[in-house]
């Protein structure tokens, strides 16, 4: 597609329940990444995807979080057993590859009740 | 490690006056990459700028510009003739062309420009 896709825009969900946040980039885009921005904060980085590398989990705040890309396009962000403090901004970008201006989606809002 | 500093939360201006949002950065490492993206009210991320780390001329874009000093460790922003649609945030952010290339992003800076 043109830009980045996010979906879905809102989700809100109720404490302790699974959701998964999708990504659909930019076609040819090797590189991809999952940012989170909590309320009035600035990015948070979470997750980074390059072609077919190992991902970087290093930014992944805890073991109820992963993530995955398949076939190198669409990735899926998980959060299990959801919490009031992951509610936030996560936002998605892809680039042609590392260290070139990334697109960003919209973001998905995900609010935890 | 690579850290950067948006110390201005906050920037109120009336339209037509010129305004600088700043930005500091930390790194040791001699090859890096610098970048500007605007976040509208609609929440979406634009790119502004990037800039590498042995590229000290400054740019102009329209009523952009950006100020590259490598010896105070700044890559600041500036608006000439705001106008009420450049109200947004701004992040200037750093990225590192190795490893995980995770780009690492200030605090941002709200700007309102007042009409």
């Amino acid at each position: 597609g043109a830009g980045v896709s996010q979906s879905p825009s809102n989700k809100v969900t109720e404490k302790g329940k699974d959701v998964e946040l999708r990504c659909d980039p930019i076609s040819g885009h090797t590189a991809l990444y999952w940012y989170r921005q909590s309320l009035g904060q600035g990015l948070e980085f979470l997750i980074y995807f390059q072609g077919n590398s190992a991902p970087d989990k290093s930014g992944l705040p805890s073991d109820r979080f992963s993530a995955e890309r398949t076939g190198g396009s669409v990735s899926t962000l998980t959060i299990q057993r959801t919490q009031q403090e992951d509610s936030a901004v996560y936002l998605c970008a892809s680039s042609l590859r590392g260290n070139y201006g990334y697109t960003f989606g919209s973001g998905t809002r995900l609010t935890v009740v | 490690a690579q850290k950067v500093t948006q110390a201005q939360t906050e920037i109120s201006v009336v339209e037509k006056e010129d305004v600088t949002l700043d930005c500091v950065y930390e790194t040791r490492d001699t090859t890096y990459y610098l970048f500007w993206y605007k976040q509208p009210p609609s929440g979406e991320l634009v790119f502004l700028i990037r800039r590498n780390s042995f590229d000290e001329q400054n740019e102009i874009s329209g009523r952009y510009s950006w100020n590259f000093q490598k010896s105070t460790s700044s890559f600041n922003f500036t608006i000439t003739a705001s106008q009420v649609v450049d109200s947004a945030v701004y992040f200037c952010a750093l990225s590192l062309p190795r490893g995980n290339n995770d780009m690492r992003f200030g605090a941002g800076t709200r700007l309102t420009v007042k009409p």
